[in-house]
């Protein structure tokens, strides 16, 4: 069945420094979504992702959708204390939507 | 419009006892997807309904079950709880149209408790 691997597990990023986290699928994506979920809270869309390559930016946030539609890509420049959470790629094929293990966020001060 | 309601939010249960929780998704999703998700994990998949039919079902022992109403609402059983069935369980509703599916709306969760 479709899989969706995130790396890395856990991004322990100083402040004002840039990361970036992955998200590979095992079969070919009609679209990827990316969503944050605040310690405590519940997961929130942030954005999707549907033509091959695209590439979408949310103020410090660049999000890209491989040529492939396979794997997908969120940097965060300068991180924030702010952006402190986990956040969760999600592939569409067909009418599933597989959600990746997620990116544990940490943001040291 | 209001968001995805889940309840309860809290639930503390005995080891053995059977638990239902509910969800209303968005007026006007017809999808309603579950989740378990315990500390520090990722979201393990349950099951989704789609107008009153499971359509897809992840890996889980068949203690765990769902429905879904004419109403689009879903309830999620429980039977012959474990410890390890603690977990925060989230609901999630979408707008499906065609092949392409929309964002996921998630709930606040239930935090189940299993002592």
């Amino acid at each position: 069945g479709q899989q969706v691997m995130q790396i890395p597990q856990y991004q322990h990023v100083q402040e004002g420094e840039d990361f970036t986290t992955y998200c590979n699928s095992s079969t070919t994506l009609s679209n990827i979504q990316w969503y944050k979920q605040r310690p405590g809270g519940h997961p929130v869309f942030l954005i999707q992702l549907v033509k091959s390559g695209e590439v979408k930016k949310q103020k410090r946030l660049t999000f890209q959708f491989g040529e492939a539609k396979k794997n997908s890509s969120l940097h965060i420049t300068a991180t924030q204390t702010t952006d402190v959470g986990t956040y969760f790629c999600a592939g569409s094929a067909g009418n599933k939507l597989t959600f990746g293990g997620g990116t544990r966020v940490l943001v040291k001060p | 419009k209001a968001g995805v309601t889940q309840t309860p939010r809290y639930l503390i249960k005995t080891r053995g006892q059977q638990v239902t929780l509910s969800c209303s998704p968005i007026s006007g999703h017809r999808s309603v997807s579950w989740y378990q998700q315990t500390p520090g994990q990722g979201l393990q998949f349950l099951f989704e309904y789609f107008s009153e039919t499971q359509r897809n079902k992840g890996n889980f022992p068949g203690r765990f079950s769902g429905r879904q109403f004419s109403n689009s609402r879903s309830e999620m059983n429980v039977s012959t709880l474990e410890l390890g069935d603690s977990a925060l369980y989230l609901c999630a509703s979408s707008l499906v149209t065609g092949a392409q599916r929309t964002e996921a709306f998630f709930g606040q969760g239930t935090r189940l408790t299993v002592v």
